[in-house]
């Protein structure tokens, strides 16, 4: 079956422009994590969806970073104000929650210039 | 002390060498743990769940030891294709929120 798709895959943007990230889940996966990867370094995780909820937020680095998911599905992240701090892979997950085996997207490279 | 722990790397091994890796967790209410696998600029893909009894798929095996708290990953026979990182994932009980370890490198030369 299908799996987690992001968009788009790429993107280059100019400092202090908006951003926003797009993440089609596993169908019936009820459980969509946001995560970063810097060049070289482990996965930073972001923040964890549960349904359309956002029971932790704990993730987020600073008040730029929002997300938001929508009839249990689609999750969007958005980065304002980008920096070139924010320059980074972002990767989506789902999963069941009972199973917590997570399935990744293949990411979006975001470049901010 | 991190809570989760793995030697970075590289393992350089030859084909057909059997090679494993260790990775330490500091939570002892740990509940589920995982090995997965990224190649270079790709996404983290699900090598397999660890379960307590120890389970094996094909050339790979992963084990649990909660009494010193680690899991283990043994690749027999290696190929060059198993070149990647391997990154360790524990999740803590009644948390859905994994740690993903730093992840080592493994690269199997001809």
């Amino acid at each position: 079956g299908a799996g987690v798709s992001q968009s788009p895959s790429n993107k280059v943007t100019e400092k202090g422009k908006d951003v926003e990230l797009r993440c089609d889940p596993i169908s019936g996966h009820t459980a969509l994590y946001w995560y970063r990867q810097s060049l070289g370094q482990g996965l930073e995780f972001l923040i964890y969806f549960q349904g359309n909820s956002a029971p932790d937020k704990s993730g987020l680095p600073s008040d730029r970073f929002s997300a938001e998911r929508t009839g249990g599905s689609v999750s969007t992240l958005t980065i304002q104000r980008t920096q070139q701090e924010d320059s980074a892979v972002y990767l989506c997950a789902s999963s069941l929650p009972s199973l917590g085996e997570q399935y990744f997207g293949p990411g979006t490279r975001l470049t901010v210039t | 002390r991190k809570e989760v722990e793995q030697d970075p790397g590289p393992f350089n091994v030859p084909e057909g060498a059997t090679v494993a890796f260790n990775c330490t967790y500091s939570n002892s209410a740990s509940q589920s743990f995982f090995w997965y696998r990224q190649d270079c600029r790709k996404e983290p893909k699900l090598l397999m769940s660890v379960y307590s009894s120890g389970n094996e798929d094909g050339r790979f095996t992963a084990q649990l030891n909660r009494a010193s708290q680690y899991i283990s990953l043994l690749i027999r026979d290696s190929k060059l294709s198993d070149s990647a990182t391997y990154l360790c994932v524990v999740t803590s009980g009644g948390s859905y929120i994994p740690t993903f370890g730093r992840g080592t490198s493994l690269i199997v030369h001809p």
